[in-house]
C-alpha cells in the first residue's frame, strides 16, 4: 500500500477555511512537503515543514504536523476559486532526495 | 529567474517506438529528478541525478533510463514503449541533495497509441 495516505475530496465554500489531511507511514521521514497542481499543469510548491517542526505558518497557509500520529495537515485560511485544485503532501526519508506522494486531494471551491 | 523547462511538452508515439525527454532545471540547480504522473499509480518516482551521476533509481523497467549533462539538463529515455507508458513526465530541480526543497516544471504529457 501506500506510504503516504491522503483522502480523495474535499469541497469548501469561498471564505472559509479548508483543512486537507495526511499521513504518512514512516518515521524516518526528514521533510515534508505540500505542493499544489491545476489542471494541465506541473506542481507547484505550497510549503514544506522539517520533522523536527510542530508547525509553520506561510501567509494563509498554516502546517501542522503530529509526529507521534503521523499526521500533517494543511490548512488554507479564506479559500478563494483559485485555490481550487488537487494538493499532494509528499515525503523525503533520511539523506534522500526522493519524493514519495501521497495520491493528492481535489479541492472544490464553491463560490 | 526561469523555472524548470521541459521539452517537448506533448508527445504523440506509438507502442514499440522509443522517446527522449529533456529537462532543463533552474539555473544554479545540480539534481535533477523524474517523477511519472499517471491515473492508477499517481506520482511515481523514477530516478535522480547529480553533477552527471544516478543517485537514486525508483522502481521500473531497464526500459526506462536517463542521463545528467555536465551543464546539469537532463533527459530519460524509454525504449520500446508500451501502452501502460502513457503519463505526465515531471522533471524536478534542486540545488543540491540531500533533502533541498525541489521544483518542477510543467511536465511532458506522453501519449502511447
Amino acid at each position: 500500500g501506500e506510504d503516504v495516505e491522503q483522502s480523495l475530496f474535499l469541497s469548501v465554500r469561498e471564505g472559509d477555511s479548508s483543512v486537507i489531511n495526511c499521513t504518512y507511514t514512516d518515521s524516518s521521514s526528514t521533510y515534508l512537503y505540500w505542493y499544489k497542481q491545476e489542471p494541465g499543469a506541473g506542481l507547484q510548491l505550497l510549503t514544506y515543514i522539517f520533522s523536527n517542526m510542530d508547525m509553520k505558518q506561510d501567509q494563509r497557509l498554516t502546517v501542522l504536523l503530529n509526529k507521534k500520529d503521523k499526521h500533517l495537515s494543511l490548512r488554507i485560511a479564506d479559500t478563494q476559486t483559485g485555490d481550487s485544485a488537487i494538493y499532494f503532501c509528499a515525503e523525503t526519508l533520511n539523506a534522500g532526495n526522493m519524493l514519495t506522494f501521497g495520491g493528492g486531494t481535489r479541492l472544490m471551491v464553491k463560490p | 529567474k526561469a523555472g524548470v523547462t521541459q521539452t517537448p511538452r506533448y508527445l504523440i508515439k506509438t507502442r514499440g517506438q522509443q522517446v527522449t525527454l529533456s529537462c532543463s532545471p533552474i539555473s544554479g540547480h545540480r539534481s535533477v529528478s523524474w517523477y511519472q504522473q499517471t491515473p492508477g499509480q499517481g506520482l511515481q518516482f523514477l530516478f535522480e541525478y547529480f553533477s552527471e551521476t544516478q543517485r537514486n533509481k525508483g522502481n521500473f523497467p531497464g526500459r526506462f533510463s536517463g542521463r545528467q549533462f555536465s551543464n546539469s539538463r537532463s533527459e530519460m529515455n524509454v525504449s520500446t514503449l508500451e501502452l501502460g507508458d502513457s503519463a505526465l513526465y515531471l522533471c524536478a530541480s534542486s540545488f543540491a541533495p540531500p533533502g533541498d526543497t525541489q521544483y518542477f516544471g510543467p511536465g511532458t504529457r506522453l501519449t502511447v497509441l
